[in-house]
């Protein structure tokens, strides 16, 4: 089975820009979940998406946001970009809510 | 007060030295637990996928949960430099909204 796919893998934005993140789970799997990495902060939840509704989400604020489809792929978008938005955003997904997530590569963010 | 704690390290062995890893958590609720192994600049990959107490074992990794005193191991044998890597752990319950916790990594190297 292949993997979770994310793109891109690399992206360089600058300050006040928008971006959209594609992710494309496990085929079966249902839920996608994002997070955030940073070096400081390690791994932060960002949002879950299962059965094309967002069910959990995490402390960030509205210029996050993201969506799933009926086919179970997801996006993500940050609006007006700022400089501590630059990170690595994981994508995982996992066949159930509660099973093991499995990650995507990531999409690594730059914003200048 | 964190969900989830996990000594940053860094944490240097010699090669062929047993490993132990471990998270400690405030939530009792917590039923589903997870070992992530990350190399650098990649998502991070699933090692073990644990329920309830108990121990799991698959090839040179063995994890360990302790209901009781909210405490989670990872012992690694025969350690490689392969193994060189910031490993993660990870908790979930229904009883928390099926959101994931993760702890901060550990990072650990593996001298040859």
């Amino acid at each position: 089975k292949a993997g979770v796919t994310q793109t891109p893998r690399y992206l360089i934005k600058t300050r006040g820009q928008q971006v959209t993140l594609s992710c494309s789970p496990i085929s079966g799997h249902r839920s996608v979940s994002w997070y955030q990495q940073t070096p400081g902060q390690g791994l932060q939840f960002l949002f879950e998406y299962f059965s094309e509704t967002q069910r959990n989400k995490g402390n960030f604020p509205g210029r996050f946001s993201g969506r799933q489809f009926s086919n179970s792929r997801s996006e993500m978008n940050v609006s007006t970009l700022e400089l501590g938005d630059s990170a690595l955003y994981l994508c995982a997904s996992s066949v159930g809510r509660q099973g093991a997530q499995y990650f995507g590569p990531g999409t690594r963010l730059t914003v200048t | 007060q964190k969900e989830v704690e996990q000594d940053p390290g860094p944490l240097s062995v010699p090669e062929g030295a047993i490993v132990s890893l471990n998270c400690t958590y405030s939530n009792s609720a917590f039923q589903y637990f997870m070992w992530y192994r990350q190399y650098s600049r990649k998502g991070p990959e699933l090692l073990m996928y644990t329920y309830s107490s108990g121990n799991k074992e698959d090839g040179r990794f063995t994890a360990q949960v302790d209901k009781s005193s909210k405490y989670i191991s990872l012992f690694i044998r025969d350690s490689q430099p392969s193994d060189s890597a910031t490993y993660l752990c990870a908790m979930t319950s229904s009883n928390t909204g099926n959101q994931f916790y993760f702890g901060t990594g550990t990072s650990l190297t593996v001298i040859p």
